[in-house]
């Protein structure tokens, strides 16, 4: 079975610039998460989708990150303008469906290093 | 404080030996996951228990639900076991994983 794949695996940009990142998760999986993990710490959970809607994007910093999943499959998610802080790794994840016992399957991950 | 927490943060170690890796939280959980992270990788699921105890070839994986405790094991310690292990607890009131900062461990020949 395919795992979840992500592009570009590493980005280097400016400070003020825009960046997208791509997520296509494993075939079947109606959950989809976005998770920030800055060097030295845990990942942070920026915006959980089921199919095509928002289930949590709580802690999504909303004036310049932006995601989306159309048609219930693939993702991107969106940064603009990008600031040094912004610098991280980006997972995206997949799970069959919503719940405490779903297991998370993980990309490889997009490095941006914002300079 | 961190509801999730991992001892130690950094671990080196010669091939061979035992290693243990802690985990405890301080929040209601419905399941503990472990999971490992290669540099510059993504992250790969080891373990998801709510009870008891786990084994997958040379790693175990136990949970004392009573002392909100966690341990990772791993036997036979082997230069590719190298990577940063992370444990995140699946809380009662939710679906959102609450993730620990992890233990990088460095497993020298």
């Amino acid at each position: 079975e395919a795992g979840v794949a992500q592009s570009p695996r590493y980005k280097i940009i400016e400070k003020r610039q825009s960046v997208a990142f791509w997520c296509n998760p494993i075939s079947g999986h109606a959950t989809l998460y976005w998770y920030q993990q800055i060097l030295g710490q845990g990942p942070k959970l920026l915006i959980q989708f089921q199919n095509n809607g928002v289930v949590d994007d709580s802690q999504l910093p909303k004036d310049r990150f932006s995601a989306e999943r159309l048609k219930g499959v693939d993702s991107t998610l969106k940064i603009q303008p990008a600031k040094l802080e912004d610098s991280a790794v980006y997972l995206c994840a997949s799970s069959l469906a919503t719940g405490v016992y779903n297991e998370q399957f993980f990309g490889p991950g997009t490095r941006l290093t914002v300079l | 404080k961190n509801e999730v927490e991992q001892s130690p943060q950094n671990l080196t170690a010669q091939e061979g030996e035992f290693i243990t890796i802690n985990c405890s939280y301080s929040v209601g959980i419905s399941a503990l996951h472990w999971l490992q992270q290669h540099p510059g990788g993504g992250i790969v699921s080891l373990f998801m228990l709510s009870s008891g105890k786990k084994k997958h070839g040379r790693l175990i994986a136990t949970i004392n639900i009573q002392e909100k405790h966690s341990s990772l094991h791993i036997t036979a310690s082997h230069p590719r076991d190298s990577a940063v292990y992370i444990c995140a607890a699946s809380m009662d009131s939710n679906y959102q994983l609450i993730w620990g900062a992890g233990t990088k461990l460095i497993i020298k020949p």
